[in-house]
């Protein structure tokens, strides 16, 4: 089984600090992990994604997020927070042993950037 | 959200009706997933496809049906079954089983009069 946490449902940071959104997952095997934002009344957009090799993983608008196997986490991260920043943000895993090529999503952060 | 497509961006059912959501892909990707978005609760998997008329049961698939008659669509009904629809519905793809990064729609609300 795999599963994926996102133990806060809000961040509220200030504009120009550095901002973490926190995700934590369990699988049997080894993970695919990624990370997507979500708008308003939008889909979802890719951000990010760890496969293998590199734990420091760069991804669109200056996010990054670090695969720590030992903690099994996979914090969103970005050193300076934007306005625009402010958004839904999810976490996602999926076992990489399994056939099943499914993914599971966290119940989402809720990133709020004040000016 | 670029190359998939959802409709209605609203859709409104009532009492003991099926409805159909429509998503369509232009991006040749084999596989397409079914999503649920409640408030909290982020998004459930409702069905999903990777080829062509083969499709499996997510963790919520009951009162909901699909079918993949074709590569580039995987439309999803929302049966009387389904006791409680209101939501919002993703569609998603990917290139193929192991490349599993998802792209997704733009959505279909689902309200109940």
């Amino acid at each position: 089984a795999q599963s994926v946490a996102q133990p806060e449902d809000q961040v509220n940071v200030a504009e120009g600090n550095p901002l973490t959104v926190k995700c934590t997952y369990s699988v049997s095997g080894n993970p695919y992990l990624f990370w997507y934002v979500q708008y308003p009344n939008r889909g979802l957009q890719f951000l990010l994604k760890y496969i293998t090799g590199d734990n420091l993983v760069k991804g669109s608008y200056g996010f990054e997020a670090e695969f720590n196997k030992s903690q099994t986490s996979f914090h969103l991260k970005k050193p300076s927070a934007l306005v625009s920043d402010s958004a839904l943000y999810f976490c996602a895993v999926r076992d990489v042993n399994t056939n099943a090529g499914k993914s599971t999503f966290g119940d989402g952060t809720t990133l709020t950037v004040k000016p | 959200d670029g190359g998939i497509t959802q409709s209605p961006k609203y859709l409104f059912r009532k009492e003991g009706q099926n409805v159909t959501l429509s998503c369509e892909q232009n991006l040749n990707h084999d596989a397409m997933y079914w999503y649920r978005q409640d408030p909290g609760q982020g998004l459930r998997l409702i069905y999903y496809s990777q080829i062509v008329n083969d499709f499996q049961k997510g963790d919520i698939a009951e009162g909901y049906s699909v079918s993949r008659e074709k590569k580039e669509s995987f439309p999803l009904t929302v049966t009387s079954a389904q006791k409680n629809p209101t939501a919002f519905y993703l569609c998603a793809s990917s290139i193929r089983r192991g490349e599993e990064t998802q792209y997704f729609g733009p959505g279909t609300r689902l309200l109940v009069l």
